[in-house]
């Protein structure tokens, strides 16, 4: 049983495009996140949802849109792919609140934009 | 959130025991330390965490000292399937709900035979 789950494993597209990216996790959590990692490793948070409230937008592009259809599900939707979006996404899940918790990641979605 | 130092790279052998010491010197009061693992085209796992002196688990120990500006990883006894990307974080609690982790740039252990 896959407890955060990605799709697609590798997305391969043009400049310009739009794609999509979807996150399930079957933890039973509240909170869920999405993560970059660019090409040296450095991996960024860019947003936070708890039950489907939006906590933490850090500074995105705001071609990039979450949306959370329900606890367990997080999406993330970017417009016009540029060249410097190419880098490995991952989704996240934590469930406790008010106390130091674990993040469990998703296996990652390898993004290139030609 | 505070900004976190720790090596590049670090190489050991099968058997020794790995120390890893992270740097945090601007930490706030209430953010706490945690340390992940990741390896090559997976996501990063959690090993360890902690706020303040000795927290130990089945697979890591972490040190952490009373000015809580540095804390230390330590792998008793690594093999080869240590080899990984070892992540030291300042986490904080958001009143929102959740938590916000903090990723610093992490150190590529390598462990030999």
């Amino acid at each position: 049983d896959t407890a955060v789950s990605q799709t697609p494993k590798y997305l391969v597209t043009q400049m310009g495009n739009d794609k999509s990216i979807k996150c399930e996790q079957n933890l039973g959590h509240d909170t869920m996140y999405w993560y970059k990692q660019d090409s040296k490793k450095f991996l960024k948070i860019m947003f936070s949802y708890n039950n489907k409230e939006l906590i933490i937008n850090e500074t995105v592009p705001n071609r990039f849109s979450p949306k959370s259809p329900d606890k367990a599900h997080l999406n993330l939707h970017i417009n016009s792919l540029e060249l410097g979006d190419s880098a490995v996404y991952f989704c996240a899940s934590s469930s406790r609140q008010g106390v130091p918790d674990t993040q469990y990641f998703g296996p990652g979605t390898r993004l290139t934009v030609l | 959130l505070a900004k976190t130092t720790q090596p590049i790279s670090m190489d050991s052998y099968e058997g020794q025991e790995v120390n890893i010491t992270c740097s945090h010197n601007n930490i706030a009061t209430n953010d706490y330390i945690t340390w992940y693992q990741q390896f090559p085209s997976q996501g990063p796992r959690f090993i360890i965490q902690g706020y303040k002196t000795k927290v130990t688990n089945e697979v890591a120990s972490l040190f952490i000292p009373a000015d809580r500006k540095s804390s230390t990883l330590s792998l008793p006894r690594v093999s080869l399937s240590d080899t990984a990307v070892y992540y030291c974080l300042v986490g904080r609690i958001l009143t929102g709900g959740g938590n916000k982790l903090t990723f610093g740039t992490g150190t590529q252990l390598k462990v030999e035979l």
